[in-house]
């Protein structure tokens, strides 16, 4: 198993441009974040999704949209590119009923805005 | 939501207990206490988590105060593969507040 999968790993962008940051899980979990990170600010969430076709907003929303069409997948996307945008994105996942409830991060996506 | 309070850094000697504090004053009865560690720029990695009594597993121990205010992680030998952010974080039961929010951590550097 893959676990958390986030794609792609290193992106560069310019002012104004768009992407898309796929979040892939194959553990079945209900619940998907999307988490960035900048130096000395820890982690800080963005948007969250609690199940197929439902999100929600985190502490730092603006500037992103996310869709959850599929249970396995978690979609971040950056409409216009700013460089305040510049950070390492981690998504998490978390089965709240089953184990130890902990969540399960993927490996982070680096961007950067020019 | 319940917040965290950690210090934001902490000096350890290879070989020697690390004790990481954790604030939580503003915590309910039924949420839980889990702890992560990030080493490098690493995605944050589950170490331990608990309730109300205190915990052991093979990485750490976790120890709560019975008001349940504050809690302390230990690692009982620390080396330097430890050196890492350690962050402590309120997650509430199933079927409340699904955000999960996380503090600055605490930046332990583990030295030899």
């Amino acid at each position: 198993n893959a676990g958390v999968t986030q794609t792609p790993k290193f992106r560069v962008l310019k002012t104004g441009q768009s992407m898309t940051l796929l979040c892939a899980q194959d553990m079945n979990h209900e619940y998907m974040y999307w988490y960035r990170q900048d130096p000395g600010m820890g982690l800080r969430l963005i948007h969250y999704s609690v199940g197929e076709g439902t999100t929600a907003k985190g502490e730092v929303p603006d500037g992103y949209n996310v869709s959850r069409l599929k249970k396995q997948n978690f979609l971040l996307g950056l409409e216009s590119a700013a460089p305040s945008q510049t950070s390492v994105y981690f998504c998490a996942t978390l089965s709240w009923g089953r184990g130890t409830g902990e969540l399960f991060f993927g490996e982070g996506s680096r961007l950067t805005v020019l | 939501d319940a917040k965290t309070t950690q210090p934001p850094s902490m000096d350890c000697a290879e070989g020697r207990a690390a004790n990481l504090p954790c604030n939580h004053s503003t915590i309910s009865g039924n949420e839980y206490v889990y702890w992560y560690r990030q080493i490098h720029s690493q995605g944050p990695q589950y170490i331990i988590h608990g309730l109300k009594n205190n915990e052991t597993n093979e990485m750490a121990s976790l120890i709560i105060t019975e008001d349940r205010k504050s809690s302390t992680l230990i690692l009982p030998h620390a080396t330097l593969r430890d050196t890492a952010v350690y962050y402590c974080i309120v997650r509430p039961p199933r079927g409340s507040n699904y955000k999960l929010t996380f503090g600055k951590g605490t930046l332990l550097t583990v030295n030899p």
